[in-house]
């Protein structure tokens, strides 16, 4: 399979604790997102990835939220100090942007979804 | 900053029909609108999208339309089939020019075929 994929699937963690997800995204890729998707609601953007550099990040990503992507390949996710507000889909995307026409394409992995208790 | 409305928020169509789904956009400066199709326990996947400098754009059963002027565009299913039940998504970006290019999405429409 060639496609985004998320470990875990499924992460159930007691409030206080800290998470890590990590994104796997296609080979080649150089801009790597995060979403944060709630019941019921379309996913919001978290922060994103061109290469290895963290260029944006949402007001919705406080400062219990930090993300990598070591040597612009995969990437990570950690939650420390989980909330039960903090349960969600976390959903990883890739994309290839060749030049200023490009239409940047995002392809989704299946996500990681948190509960926290 | 972006804002994207969908409707209706739940579909119920009888399979063969049509089903359409509508979106409007607050800032003029998206040019390219992605539809996503989400089953449950999946990640999103793209089904169809279209740029602003196109007002219509078909693949098979399904086909995209884009009003500038009115900031609507709309998804259109034909022939449906209960494989097509799930929850659809629209989104608007400005990919362009060096821009973070994050999609802003509705909040989906759960479309159910009956057989």
């Amino acid at each position: 399979d060639t496609g985004v994929s998320q470990d875990p699937r499924h992460k159930i963690t007691k409030r206080g604790q800290n998470v890590t997800f990590r994104c796997d995204p296609i080979s080649e890729h150089n801009r790597l997102y995060w979403y944060r998707q709630t019941l019921g609601q379309g996913p919001e953007f978290l922060t994103y990835f061109q290469n290895e550099a963290q260029l944006e990040k949402s007001r919705l990503l406080s400062d219990r939220f930090s993300a990598e992507r070591p040597k612009g390949s995969f990437s990570t996710l950690e939650i420390q100090r989980t909330e039960q507000g903090d349960s969600a889909m976390y959903l990883c995307a890739s994309s290839f942007m060749t030049g200023k026409r490009s239409k940047n394409i995002q392809y989704f992995g299946a996500g990681t979804r948190l509960s926290v208790l | 900053g972006e804002n994207v409305e969908q409707h209706p928020s739940t579909l119920s169509v009888q399979e063969g029909d049509s089903a359409v789904i509508k979106c409007t956009y607050s800032d003029s400066a998206s040019n390219y609108f992605p539809w996503y199709k989400q089953e449950l326990g999946k990640g999103p996947q793209l089904i169809i999208d279209i740029r602003s400098n196109v007002g219509e754009k078909k693949d098979q059963r399904i086909a995209v339309t884009l009003n500038k002027t009115a900031k609507h565009f709309s998804l259109h299913i034909t022939e449906t089939q209960p494989e097509d039940s799930a929850v659809y998504f629209c989104a608007a970006s400005y990919p362009y020019g060096g821009s973070q290019g994050n999609l802003i999405f509705g909040k989906g429409t759960k479309l159910s075929v009956k057989p």
